[in-house]
């Protein structure tokens, strides 16, 4: 099965840049979609398709998606954006929607 | 707006069955594939099934095929999880969750479901 990595925790100081990575097997090759948890709610989805933003979300979350990685950039770092934040592909070769181990971004 | 409820969740005993709910509303759900994602407590989240939008088509997470079906009612609005022979490792707050193209856009906030003896 198809696997995803990531970085379990990342700590940035506020409006700094923080950078999330999300390993995978020609990863490249997939479209690769962002999600943001905060405690006790919902995932939020921050980035899709590898680097666009839906409605509402800040132009400071982008992300980009090359070779074995892909990368969730969140520039300005804020307090709120503390969160556990997932990668996710589709693996189209077993029809299964595959969600990385997830990092903790913590805000200093 | 968009809102997905879910329901059904409880404690129930390892080997016994329980079946979830998801009631959508402020979209026409026939035009969704609508798939239920679960996270175990303090874990990541993990997909577990999808069924399309005409309901014809179902895929399954590899943990729990065999053991969960996933069905919906069009003309209720809501999907469904029937969970046979529950495990312990099935323990989790479930989510169901509306994905229009490549990614889900809407979630519910989830409903727990506690395997215990």
């Amino acid at each position: 099965s198809y696997v995803l990595t990531q970085p379990p925790s990342v700590s940035v100081a506020p409006g700094l840049t923080a950078s999330i990575t999300c390993g995978g097997n020609n990863i490249g090759s997939k479209s690769v979609h962002w999600y943001q948890q905060k405690p006790g709610q919902a995932p939020v989805a921050v980035v899709y398709d590898d680097h666009k933003r839906p409605s509402g979300i800040p132009e400071r979350f982008s992300g980009s998606n090359s070779g074995n990685t892909a990368t969730l950039t969140v520039s300005r770092v804020e307090a709120g954006d503390e969160a556990d934040y997932y990668c996710q592909v589709w693996d189209g070769s077993t029809y299964h929607y595959v969600f990385g181990t997830g990092t903790k971004l913590t805000v200093l | 707006q968009v809102q997905l409820v879910e329901s059904g969740g409880g404690v129930v005993r390892p080997g016994r069955s329980l079946r979830l709910s998801c009631a959508a509303s402020g979209f026409i759900f026939n035009n969704y594939a609508v798939h239920w994602v679960r996270q175990a407590p303090g874990k990541g989240l993990e997909w577990v099934a999808v069924m399309s939008s005409d309901g014809h088509k179902e895929y399954y997470a590899d943990s729990v095929k065999g053991r969960f079906t996933v069905s919906r009612d069009n003309s209720k609005n809501t999907l469904y999880l029937q969970m046979n022979s529950l495990r312990v490792e099935d323990m989790a707050v479930y989510f169901c969750a509306r994905m229009p193209g490549t990614y889900w856009d809407s979630w519910g906030q989830g409903t727990l479901v506690t395997v215990s003896s």
